[in-house]
């Protein structure tokens, strides 16, 4: 079935580090693929999205490339801040006859420390 | 309008008491629906609307869960009989789109969610 596999957490940075979260997917069709993020307290919220082969989304200097050849889209950043602290969740979108069919992985804890 | 808002935050309950969660979303959106997140994992899709009707349901949607969503605005979830395994986060999420041939994949905006503890 469709599913979407996240690299485990948590994760623990000092601040300026290097960022990244790996995601693989496996999906009948040819879904759209995202970054939710969620800080503490909070509901999800969209950082970026792809939806199509080699297509690059970006935000806040994240950045994640969907490849299709290796079912992946592993999230990035050059330089995190503490402000980045938050739980990420890769999510990939099938569109089914009525509606939008989002799956998510079980979520990546990032902790920033100064 | 700001974004998806939902009510209360924050429930406790006793088992067996019956609760009910409201979410009010994007004003323009047609499209609603309600996920279900426990400790340490993802959302997991529980129901989805298109205006006023309920299109799809997933088997975690047990006979205790209902959902309504009666004039295509504002929807509600009600948990009867709450057991232990209903602690989680509700969350609510609505997106534009639901036209007739459309294949474009829509954008959900979540809303806070409401996290019901059952004691």
């Amino acid at each position: 079935g469709d599913s979407v596999t996240q690299m485990e957490g948590p994760v623990t940075l000092s601040e300026e580090a290097f960022l990244t979260i790996n995601c693989t997917y496996t999906a009948t069709g040819y879904p759209s693929l995202f970054w939710y993020v969620q800080y503490p307290g909070e509901g999800l919220q969209l950082l970026l999205k792809a939806t199509k082969a080699d297509d690059k989304g970006s935000n806040k200097g994240f950045e994640a490339t969907y490849r299709k050849e290796t079912t992946s889209f592993h999230l990035e950043k050059g330089s995190v801040q503490v402000s980045d602290s938050a739980v990420y969740f890769c999510a990939l979108s099938l569109m089914k006859t009525s509606y939008d069919k989002v799956i998510f992985g079980p979520g990546t804890s990032l902790s920033v420390i100064p | 309008d700001t974004g998806v808002s939902q009510n209360p935050r924050h429930k406790i309950t006793k088992r067996g008491q019956n609760v009910t969660f409201r979410c009010d979303p994007i004003s323009e959106h047609n499209r609603l629906y309600w996920y279900r997140q426990t400790l340490g994992q993802g959302p997991e899709f529980l129901t989805y609307f298109q205006n006023e009707a309920q299109l799809e349901k997933s088997r975690l949607l047990s006979d205790r869960f209902s959902a309504e969503r009666p004039k295509g605005s504002f929807s509600t979830l009600e948990i009867q009989r709450t057991e232990q395994g209903d602690s989680a986060m509700y969350l609510c999420a609505s997106s534009p789109g639901g036209r007739k041939g459309d294949r474009v994949t829509y954008e959900q905006y979540f809303g806070p969610g409401t996290r019901l503890t059952v004691t």
